[in-house]
């Protein structure tokens, strides 16, 4: 299994809707999750942390399921600018070591 | 501006040439790292460094070099490039957090990328 997982996509969503993603990870002792968002042959970029307690900023909320192993994030009101793909990023233990999943690509449509 | 630079962005060379691609950061970060992405693959970690002279391997070390003379600068060389380093590479840096949460990871900076294509 691997350590970090995420469905490839692409998902394809009209404006205005909501998706989410799901990332799962199979290292119980994980303790740091973040989501990274990559524009198409760019650098990611940090889009949100995921703390325990589950955590929004604007349209993007993220949870972590500790029971299950997966971290989710939930977009609404998709807007053109969201198209990309969403990296989930975990620690699976050990000194700022950290392992990317393949990532998810979104793609919203007019 | 903070940021972390690479150069070059785009490079094609040849089998066995070597080469260095630089990378640069003035956050005045401890830890750098290189990554390469590839299709279907994701982000792999090559070489990371905690520190000035402090550097170790990463999930695929074979084939690269790195050095960590300064604590802005973070090098990566290809002493004998070949075809199967072709490749999205990326420079990212990061604060560190306190040793005694071993299991912590902060926000990491990446730089813009170099795509290197070795024929």
């Amino acid at each position: 299994r691997k350590e970090v997982e995420q469905d490839p996509g692409p998902f394809n969503v009209p404006e205005g809707a909501t998706v989410a993603f799901n990332c799962t990870y199979s290292n119980s002792a994980s303790q740091s999750f973040f989501w990274y968002r990559q524009d198409c042959r760019k650098e990611p970029k940090l889009l949100m942390s995921v703390y325990s307690s589950g955590n929004e900023d604007g349209r993007f909320t993220a949870q972590l399921n500790r029971a299950s192993q997966y971290i989710s994030l939930l977009i609404r009101d998709s807007k053109l600018s969201d198209s990309a793909t969403y990296l989930c990023v975990v620690n699976p233990g050990g000194y700022q070591k950290v392992t990317f999943g393949t990532g998810t690509k979104l793609q919203v449509i007019p | 501006e903070a940021q972390v630079t690479q150069n070059p962005r785009y490079l094609i060379t040849v089998t066995g040439k070597k080469l260095t691609v630089t990378c640069s950061q003035n956050m005045n970060h401890e830890y750098m790292s290189w990554y390469r992405q590839d299709p279907g693959l994701g982000l792999r970690q090559i070489y990371y460094s905690m520190n000035v002279e402090v550097t170790d391997k990463g999930d695929v070390p074979e084939g690269y070099k790195v050095s960590r003379k300064e604590k802005r600068n973070f090098p990566l060389i290809l002493e004998s490039p070949s075809p199967n380093q072709t490749s999205l590479y990326f420079c990212a840096s990061s604060s560190l957090p306190p040793l005694r949460t071993s299991g912590s990871s902060y926000e990491q900076y990446f730089g813009p990328g170099t795509r290197l294509t070795v024929t």
